[in-house]
């Protein structure tokens, strides 16, 4: 099946530092990736839709200066959390679509997800 | 507002039983309904994903159902085993790309 790999797994910053996480598809294309966070107990909230070659689309609520998203090429989206304070702490979670497989084309691949604790 | 609920409760079952999750949803109008399994510290895994025009879709142990009137999906684990514990989680396609969770189900399966 299709693979999505988020590095780092987990991540320790101070305040104020910038912290840049990667989300790749290994074995297939994708034209959007999505960037969802997670607090305990939470559901996910999508953050923003990732489009290769363009802009990302930010949800109401996210600061798109803040969360900075770039998506170079049809398998690498990145999310950089800028300026990060402690409540930027939160489980951060990249999907792909597998656009290119008939029968797919609403199953979204999840990453296995990116801790980040904001000292 | 719109709103997907899922059982807040923990749910535990003893092994061998079914267990029976509820997501239900108001103010929508999903193309799709998708359950996905979470464990700790882990993405979601895609399960399985029911259409609008659909009432049941089944695979290996799993079942879900999906009434657009009553909007309501209902998932079932029959045979459950201990490893089947997990948070499940309901998604609704709302057309296009997006996809919007639940806040899932903690499922524990005593052996």
């Amino acid at each position: 099946g299709a693979v999505v790999s988020q590095h780092p797994s987990w991540v320790i910053c101070k305040s104020g530092t910038s912290v840049k996480i990667e989300c790749r598809s290994l074995d297939f294309q994708a034209t959007t990736m999505f960037w969802y966070r997670q607090f305990p107990k939470q559901s996910l909230m999508l953050m923003a839709t990732s489009n290769e070659g363009s802009k990302a689309t930010y949800e109401q609520g996210v600061e798109k200066d803040k969360f900075l998203i770039n998506h170079a090429s049809l398998t690498l989206s990145t999310l950089t959390v800028t300026s990060a304070h402690p409540e930027d702490s939160s489980f951060y979670i990249c999907s792909a679509r597998n656009t290119g497989t008939s029968g797919s084309i609403d199953e979204q691949f999840f990453g296995p997800g990116t801790r980040l604790t904001v000292l | 507002s719109q709103k997907i609920e899922q059982n807040s409760e923990a749910l535990n079952i003893q092994e061998g039983k079914t267990a029976t999750l509820t997501c239900n949803y108001t103010n929508y109008s999903p193309a799709y309904l998708q359950w996905y399994r979470q464990d700790p510290g882990r993405g979601p895994v895609f399960l399985l994903l029911i259409r609008e025009n659909e009432k049941e879709k089944r695979k290996e142990r799993l079942k879900v159902t999906f009434d657009t009137t009553l909007k309501q999906s209902l998932f079932h684990i029959t045979a459950s085993q201990p490893a089947d514990s997990a948070t499940y989680l309901c998604a609704l396609g709302t057309g296009g790309f997006k996809t919007i969770f639940g806040a899932g189900t903690r499922l524990f399966v005593k052996a």
